[in-house]
């Protein structure tokens, strides 16, 4: 079975500044994915980012970062340059042996950008 | 341009009444998954389908849903008769084609039942 914990169920965050978003996963896969979204208030699910396990290089798009640290079991969201339009819900999620999108997801953290 | 266009984006239906969510992709998929949310809760998961079969239901998937590819383009979600319990945003997503991984989820259909 797989378990995703987001311990931060809200963070403020000051315009430009950069926000770290926790997320720690639990799996006996071998080989798993981990996938950032993130969700504003019209509901759409949005795809960030997204880290394979034998990724040896973490996975960056754009203002966003996943911190991939396989040992600590942790999968963090950096996002720079925080704008107004980042105040959303954002969910981490991972999938489990390949070929399987059967996606666990986190509980959220909604994160707020402050001008 | 999203990569699944999902109709209607909102519905409101009668408890013990059928609905049919649908799902249509920009290009030719072979994947497709149906996800819901219900309000302030986690996404689960329900179903996948891939070449015209379910390759894996979560137990929330029973009987009362049903999934097909009718036309060969559309994807949908049926739901034979609703519960209250039903009341979710559903979604539907897909792989893009060639890409490692990352899934794409669709604009989400609001399903309330009263």
């Amino acid at each position: 079975a797989q378990k995703i914990t987001q311990t931060q169920p809200g963070m403020f965050v000051q315009e430009k500044e950069a926000v770290t978003l926790d997320c720690t996963y639990d799996t006996s896969d071998q080989s798993y994915g981990l996938f950032w979204y993130k969700q504003p208030s019209s509901g759409e699910m949005i795809f960030l980012i997204y880290q394979g396990s034998y990724d040896e290089q973490n996975a960056t798009e754009g203002r966003y970062s996943l911190n991939f640290q396989k040992a600590r079991k942790s999968a963090n969201l950096v996002i720079s340059a925080s704008q107004l339009g980042d105040s959303a819900m954002y969910f981490c999620a991972m999938r489990g042996e390949a070929g399987s999108y059967q996606l666990t997801f986190g509980k959220g953290t909604k994160l707020s950008v402050i001008p | 341009e999203p990569e699944v266009t999902q109709t209607p984006s909102h519905q409101v239906t009668q408890m013990g009444q059928e609905v049919i969510l649908r799902c249509v992709p920009i290009s030719n998929h072979l994947y497709f998954y149906w996800y819901r949310q219900i309000l302030g809760q986690k996404v689960e998961f329900l179903v996948s389908f891939y070449n015209n079969e379910i390759s894996e239901k979560s137990e929330i998937f029973d009987d009362q849903f049903s999934v097909e590819r009718p036309d060969g383009s559309n994807f949908t979600l049926k739901i034979r008769s609703t519960k209250l319990e039903d009341s979710a945003m559903y979604f539907c997503a897909t792989i893009r084609g060639g890409a490692s991984g990352e899934l794409f989820f669709g604009e989400g259909s609001r399903l309330t039942v009263l």
